[in-house]
């Protein structure tokens, strides 16, 4: 069984600051994606990573994936407000189709 | 616009009362999810079809069972809802190929008294 250790589980900070989501396993993916999740809402797709080293930016957020693909970051500079949401990582296994390994999520608050 | 769409947004049903959760894709995509999610918590994966093929994840309650009669709808069927069951429920779908990009729906909050 593969698993995604994510952390902080919970992350409270003021606007503008900077922070980093982790996400952690002992297993090699082939992908692994980040979502984002508002109350009430499904989990939008942020963004996927496939290649071992690879660093994606959106806007003020900063997603890489690990070179031996087996661990990711996100950083989000100068935190606002919107970005509230449950964070959520989750892999996609080496076997070619496969189901997602989800992360436990990072629930983040940004007040203002 | 091409989309996940589920219905209700919200379920109120009483203990031991089935219930349907209903769910439909405009993606024409192979594979359709369902998804349980408590408070704060990651989606719990219950089962999938890979078009007309069954899923099962192996701690999924045999309280819980789905139907896909086409490629656009899904349904999950909770047969005798407990308190525990109260939760959202998502659906999801992919193409099935080796990235896999999950597509969710809103998802539907189920209440249960």
């Amino acid at each position: 069984t593969q698993l995604l250790e994510q952390s902080p589980q919970f992350l409270s900070i003021q606007e503008g600051e900077n922070l980093t989501v982790y996400c952690n396993s002992s297993s090699v993916f082939s992908s692994l994606q980040w979502y984002r999740q508002e109350p009430g809402e499904g989990p939008v797709l942020l963004v996927t990573v496939v290649t071992g080293g690879e660093v994606k930016k959106l806007k003020r957020l900063t997603f890489q994936f690990g070179d031996a693909r087996k661990d990711s970051s996100l950083h989000i500079t100068a935190a606002q407000p919107g970005d509230t949401g449950l964070y959520l990582c989750a892999g996609v296994g080496i076997a070619g189709y496969s189901t997602l390994t989800f992360g436990k999520g990072t629930m983040l608050l940004v007040s203002p | 616009d091409a989309m996940v769409i589920q219905n209700p947004r919200y379920q109120v049903t009483q203990f031991g009362k089935p219930v349907t959760l209903s769910c439909s894709q405009t993606l024409n995509h192979n594979v359709m999810y369902w998804y349980q999610q408590k408070s704060s918590q990651a989606p719990k994966l219950l089962f999938h079809y890979y078009d007309k093929d069954f899923n099962n994840e192996a701690d999924t309650p045999d309280n819980f069972q789905s139907r896909r009669p086409n490629t656009s709808f899904c349904f999950l069927d909770i047969r005798s809802p407990g308190l525990g069951d109260a939760a959202m429920y998502l659906c999801a779908t992919s193409t099935g190929g080796v990235v896999e990009t999950q597509y969710f729906g809103p998802g539907t909050r189920l209440l249960v008294l």
